[in-house]
């Protein structure tokens, strides 16, 4: 149990586009969701605090009105990069919460904006 | 708030010898500790947590950790590595209780030799 996907695991986009990373929680119900970013050789960085039915939290620094992050379900939450440019280019991965103690990971999703 | 120092980045190590990756953390509060295991282009892996009890913790695939709160450490054993264990590896930290937001080092590369 505890299984959390991402879609998609791999996007291309061009420069200026929005892209719509998606996770979820296949068998169980996170009220918490998380997003991070991971540059190459780096640790994860947390990106923001998604929590359903109420408007994220962001940590210091991230941009949130390029970074939506939008948590409709309990079982899912989206990352939306808006008007990508190159530097947005990383590893985005998703974590939920189903008990206070620990997070499940999704498998990340890799973004390279050209 | 916590922090997490992995002191090695990088630890090479012979096929079937032992290893020890190093964690220490710093937090003012009572902390749950993990370890995640990562490998290339993928999500984090849990191997093992600490919450309570036995400081002495078995995770997956045959790796050990060890809670010593008075060093504030939380090192990562495994007797006999194997080529498969060739990964990075992730500690983390979090508010015990809450369990909210995880801290993350900085990531050790472990790279098993034939």
């Amino acid at each position: 149990g505890a299984v959390v996907s991402q879609h998609p695991s791999r996007v291309i986009c061009k420069s200026g586009t929005s892209v719509k990373i998606e996770c979820r929680s296949l068998d169980f119900q996170a009220t918490t969701m998380f997003w991070y970013r991971q540059f190459p050789k780096k640790s994860l960085m947390l990106m923001a605090t998604s929590n359903e039915g109420s408007k994220a939290t962001y940590e210091q620094g991230v941009e949130k009105d390029k970074f939506l992050i939008n948590h409709a379900s309990l079982t899912l939450s989206t990352l939306t990069v808006t008007s990508a440019h190159p530097e947005d280019s990383s590893f985005y991965i998703c974590s939920a919460r189903r008990d206070k103690y620990e997070q499940y990971f999704g498998p990340g999703t890799r973004l390279t904006v050209t | 708030a916590q922090s997490v120092t992995q002191l090695d980045s990088q630890v090479p190590v012979f096929e079937e010898a032992p290893v020890e990756l190093r964690c220490n953390y710093s937090s003012s509060v009572s902390v749950y500790l993990f370890w995640y295991v990562q490998y290339p282009n993928q999500g984090l892996q849990l191997l093992l947590k600490y919450l309570s009890g036995s400081t002495l913790v078995k995770g997956i695939n045959g790796f050990e950790a060890e809670f010593n709160k008075s060093q504030t450490s939380f090192h990562l054993r495994k007797p006999s590595v194997h080529i498969s264990d060739t990964a990075e590896y992730f500690c983390a930290v979090s508010e015990a209780n809450t369990g909210n937001q995880f801290y993350f080092g900085t990531g050790t590369s472990l790279t098993v030799i034939p």
